[in-house]
């Protein structure tokens, strides 16, 4: 069965600081793709990040990178020199893309990431 | 560009009523996902379209509960009749067929009292 963890409830950082939220994941198929998304106070999902399990190199996107580690079956949210408004709700999702697979993304129960001044 | 759209954004009733929420997604895709988000239950997903035809509706609660595609460019899920357990917040969400993250809209946020 497949399986988002998020062990972290809640995470504070200093403003400009890096941070790192992990993400596990569990699955049996061989090509898969891992998402992050945010979710400020405001409520909006926002697409942040994608890795596809055959991607050799980490995602980036500006300030957001993905630590990929296939054989660790982790997929960690590294957000580089923290703003206040990075401060919302982080989430972590997978889902396979095996012929045939359908469209159904598995997610973790989120992270809270707090920015301080 | 629009993104996808949603309507109504809040929405109050008393149990028993009929809702119907709305859902414009981003013109072109042709994935339509239904979720609802709960502080219990985290994100559901409730049920998907591909070109209008419903793929996956493994999630849907029960009977209660329905969703529609008419056409591409707009959806519906229907609660009839609505109880105080379905309050939450009810996403709607889009994909292109060769793309593979989706993209949200607002969300409506159900109080059924």
């Amino acid at each position: 069965a497949q399986k988002i963890t998020q062990t972290q409830p809640g995470m504070f950082v200093q403003e400009k600081e890096a941070v790192t939220l992990d993400c596990t994941y569990d699955t049996s198929d061989q090509s898969y793709g891992l998402f992050w998304y945010k979710q400020p106070s405001s409520g909006e999902m926002i697409f942040l990040i994608y890795q596809g399990s055959y991607d050799e190199q980490n995602a980036t996107e500006g300030r957001y990178s993905l630590n990929f580690q296939k054989a660790r079956k982790s997929a960690n949210l590294v957000i580089s020199a923290s703003q206040l408004g990075d401060s919302a709700m982080y989430f972590c999702a997978m889902r396979g893309l095996n012929a045939g697979n359908n469209r159904k993304l598995i997610w973790g129960l989120g992270t809270s990431l707090a920015v301080n001044p | 560009d629009a993104g996808v759209i949603q309507s109504p954004r809040h929405e109050v009733t008393e149990m028993g009523q009929e809702v119907t929420l709305r859902c414009k997604p981003i013109s072109g895709h042709d994935y339509l996902f239904w979720y609802r988000q709960t502080m219990m239950r985290g994100l559901e997903l409730l049920i998907y379209f591909n070109n209008n035809v419903p793929i996956d509706d493994s999630g849907m609660p029960e009977d209660r509960f329905s969703a529609k595609m008419p056409n591409a460019s707009f959806s519906t899920l229907k609660i009839q009749p609505s109880e105080p357990r379905d309050s939450a917040v009810y996403f709607c969400a889009s994909s292109l067929a060769g793309g593979s993250e989706q993209y949200f809209g607002p969300g409506t946020r159900l109080t059924v009292t």
